[in-house]
């Protein structure tokens, strides 16, 4: 059974601090790699996607990916407490357009 | 546009009854889907339909139905409610070939 890690948290950065959020999968046929960002009694929202080895860089946003470690991340810079919110991870691989989450990390920005 | 609208928003069940909750999605989307989200579980799959006219199990599929309506409409029942299906439901919709998928804003569902 595909599984996709993260720490819950909660993580607690300064405002203006780097927020760095992990996560790790074991499907090692995996290919598309999402971070969602969900405030309190609200919907997933898709903040990034990764598909290739290396960074990729959304203003304040950078997810990094590394396929041979299984592993991705998501770096937050010059952190808001507009960021504070759960981010999960997700995870696919295949042509079944099914996603794997993980159960999420609890970001707190602390102004 | 809308994206993904999802009714009712709040409901709350007596054990045993039934209800269907809606979806439907206005970006054309070939493929829909329902999660549930409980403390600590994360986000789980239940059912999913790749195309109109195809449906398919999900991880958690045991107590619900699916009918795929037409290509914007995706509906989830449960024919006789129980507390174990207390949670936060939620449609997505995804275009084909692509898997970011796109979320609607939920039903809280408490079944007493």
């Amino acid at each position: 059974q595909k599984e996709v890690e993260q720490n819950s948290g909660p993580l607690s950065v300064p405002e203006g601090a780097i927020a760095s959020l992990n996560c790790t999968y074991s499907d090692r046929g995996s290919q598309s790699f999402f971070w969602y960002r969900q405030y309190s009694g609200k919907s997933p929202e898709l903040i990034m996607s990764i598909y290739s080895n290396g960074d990729k860089e959304d203003g304040r946003f950078t997810a990094q990916l590394n396929k041979a470690s299984q592993y991705v991340s998501l770096l937050i810079r010059d952190s808001q407490p507009s960021d504070s919110a759960t981010y999960l991870c997700a995870v696919s691989g295949g042509s079944n357009y099914k996603l794997t989450f993980g159960k999420g990390t609890l970001l707190t920005v602390n102004p | 546009n809308a994206g993904v609208t999802q009714t009712p928003k709040f409901q709350v069940l007596k054990t045993g009854q039934s209800m269907t909750l809606q979806c439907a999605q206005d970006m054309n989307h070939n493929s829909m889907y329902w999660y549930r989200q409980d403390p600590g579980m994360g986000l789980r799959l239940i059912y999913y339909s790749a195309s109109e006219g195809t449906t398919d199990k999900g991880e958690v599929p045991n107590g619900y139905n699916v009918s795929r309506l037409n290509k914007r409409e995706f509906s989830l029942r449960l024919e006789s409610a129980a507390p174990s299906q207390t949670s936060v439901y939620f449609c997505a919709s995804s275009e084909v070939g692509l898997f970011e998928q796109f979320f609607g804003p939920g039903t809280r569902l408490t079944v007493l």
